[in-house]
């Protein structure tokens, strides 16, 4: 089986300081993750993934995440939050299968 | 190249109304995947195609909810007899080939509202 957590429905920052939206997984074998973002009424935008090598992943509009085994983390971070990053923010995972499970999502708000 | 589309946008019917959602996958892509959301909820997994061929429907919520796909293209999700907990956003995402670290993409989703 597997799984995804998101332990903070809501985070909110002000403009200009660091971003961190935690994510915590578990899985029976190897574990495959991503992150999307989802903007009102829209569909699932894909940010980055992590499948093996460096842990700390780099993707998309300067979004990285690391990835701790130790810890079955995949926290999502950007040094420097902008308002227009306020949206909701999926982690999923997935092991052998090819379905992705889901986290309930962490809403971000970016105050200006 | 243009990505997953899905028509329609929004769709409201009438309880006990069949509806017809459908996906164009990312040309290419042998993968493609139904996914139900909820309001404020995550998403939940309905069923995977490789090729036209179906080897999970274990997430249909129900025998009321049926879907196809045509080779590799273009697949359509049915609900008959709607009911008002099927009010949802459905999205539909395509991938090259399905599992391991095969990225999905999404479509923008067809809001479902029933009466």
């Amino acid at each position: 089986a597997q799984s995804v957590a998101q332990p903070e429905d809501q985070v909110n920052v002000a403009e200009g300081n660091p971003l961190t939206v935690k994510c915590t997984y578990s899985v029976s074998g190897n574990p495959y993750l991503f992150w999307y973002v989802q903007y009102p009424n829209r569909g699932l935008q894909f940010l980055l993934k992590y499948i093996t090598g460096d842990n700390l992943v780099k993707g998309s509009y300067g979004f990285e995440a690391e990835f701790n085994k130790s810890q079955t983390s995949f926290h999502l971070k950007k040094p420097s939050a902008l308002v227009s990053d306020s949206a909701l923010y999926f982690c999923a995972v997935r092991d052998n299968d090819y379905k992705l499970s889901f986290g309930a999502g962490t809403t971000v708000t970016v105050r200006a | 190249g243009a990505g997953v589309s899905q028509s329609p946008s929004n769709k409201v019917t009438e309880k006990g109304k069949d509806v017809e959602l459908r996906c164009d996958p990312i040309s290419g892509h042998t993968a493609l995947y139904w996914y139900r959301q909820r309001l404020g909820q995550g998403l939940e997994f309905l069923i995977y195609f490789q090729g036209n061929s179906a080897p999970d429907k274990s997430g249909l919520p129900s025998d009321r909810f049926s879907a196809e796909r045509t080779g590799e293209s273009v697949s359509t999700l049915t609900i008959q007899r709607t009911q008002q907990e099927d009010s949802a956003v459905y999205l539909c995402a395509s991938s090259r080939v399905g599992g391991g670290g095969d990225t999905q993409y999404f479509g923008p989703g067809t809001r479902l509202t029933v009466l």
